[in-house]
Formats: structure tokens, sequence, C-alpha cells
């Protein structure tokens, strides 16, 4: 069963503009949510996580996210894009007693414009 | 900071090799993962662990096998190596007492000949 849904695999905005990248969980239990970040050839660093104790969750580079329980999102958002932001971004949710696992989305690729 | 070092950025092999991917890490994580990413397709767990010689099978896991000896260390290892395993490998390693994020190591690519 899917448990994280990432809408649009590719984004494409200007620099300057906002940036809002989408992600949708299933969980049956009070999830930990994370957005990580990864740019060309290498691994995945971690932007952010939702731990329940905050539901907007300030991150690395600007970034933010916003937990809503009642529409089961964890959307990824910057106020301004700037070229350096341009890479892949992958949502992720752990749910209830995995053994640490996380469920990973299939990523969307953010380009930014000049 | 946690580093988890993978052994080799890029790695070609032949067909019918056996190959060994190797993944440390420095700050006594309990649980290590390896993961496979090809495009399209995101990250799919392959093996993970959670304590000294102990193992689950993730989602793909036909194909390899692991080997965790030592809690730093966790190898995975291609059998038999087939063209449908080129791909990138990330190992990531975490703990409880750090909420479940992941480390990341900074991957392996490689390529089946």
């Amino acid at each position: 069963a899917q448990s994280v849904t990432q809408l649009g695999s590719h984004v494409s905005v200007s620099e300057g503009a906002l940036v809002l990248l989408r992600c949708n969980y299933s969980s049956s239990v009070p999830p930990y949510l994370f957005w990580y970040v990864q740019y060309p050839n290498q691994g995945l660093q971690l932007l952010l996580k939702y731990t329940s104790a905050a539901t907007l969750v300030k991150g690395i580079n600007g970034f933010e996210a916003e937990f809503k329980k009642s529409e089961t999102s964890f959307h990824l958002t910057k106020p301004s894009a700037h070229m350096s932001d341009a890479a892949e971004y992958f949502c992720a949710v752990r749910r209830g007693s995995t053994l640490g696992r996380l469920y990973f989305g299939r990523g969307t690729q953010l380009t930014v414009w000049p | 900071d946690v580093k988890v070092t993978q052994s080799s950025r890029y790695l070609v092999k032949r067909t019918g090799e056996k190959v060994f991917l190797e993944c440390v890490q420095d700050m006594d994580h309990e649980n290590m993962f390896w993961y496979r990413q090809d495009p399209g397709l995101g990250l799919r767990l392959i093996y993970f662990s959670y304590d000294v010689k102990m193992k689950e099978k993730g989602d793909i896991p036909e194909g390899y096998s692991v080997s965790r000896e030592k809690k730093e260390r966790f190898s995975l290892i291609l059998e038999s190596a087939s063209t449908n395993q080129t791909s990138m490998y990330l190992c990531a390693s975490t703990s409880p007492q750090i909420g479940y994020g992941y480390t990341f190591g900074s991957g392996t690519r490689l390529t089946v000949v």
C-alpha cells in the first residue's frame, strides 16, 4: 500500500517565485514525516522533520512544511526560489513500529529558471 | 556530524561477479538500511538491520544479501551481478534517539556490464 504520494514528478518555477512541493501520506497512527533533498550525484540530505511537536516545521535553506492532519498532507514550501534549490525532493513517512523504516515518495524534481 | 561512508562512488563490474558494497557509520546507530534508486521508481528498500547480526528483507531483496558483523558496518552483497542491478545504491543509518531521521551516504553508482 502506498504510504506517501508526491503529486507532480517535475515542478518548474522562476527564480524568486514560490516553491510548493506536495506530499500526502497514509498512516493509521500519528506519523513521523520527513523531507529530504538530493543534489546530483549525492546522497539524500534531511531538510526537515515533523515529530508531532509543532505543525509548522522550519528546515534548512529557508524551507518549511506544514502538517495538516485533516488533509493528510505535509507540503513543502519556500517563499522565494533560488537557483541553488534545483534538486530532487523526497517526502518520507515512518509508520508506527517499523524498526525505524521510512517509506519514501517517488520524488519531485525541482527546476528553477533564471 | 554523523558520517555514513560508502566505500566506492563508482563501480563497474561484470555480469556474474560477486559484488560487495560497504557502508560504515560512526555514530553508534542501531538501524542501517540499503536502498537502490532508479529514475522514476524512487528509493526501494533492499534490506535493513536493526542490530548486529540481525537483518530484515525489504521490498526487493531478490539477488541480494547483507552482512552486519559489527554495529558500524553494513555490507550489501550481490551474489551474482546482473545488468538489471545497474543502479545507484544508497546506505542510511538512524537511531530512535534522533527520531529516526536517516543519515545517508553519498551513494555508489554501480554499473554491471
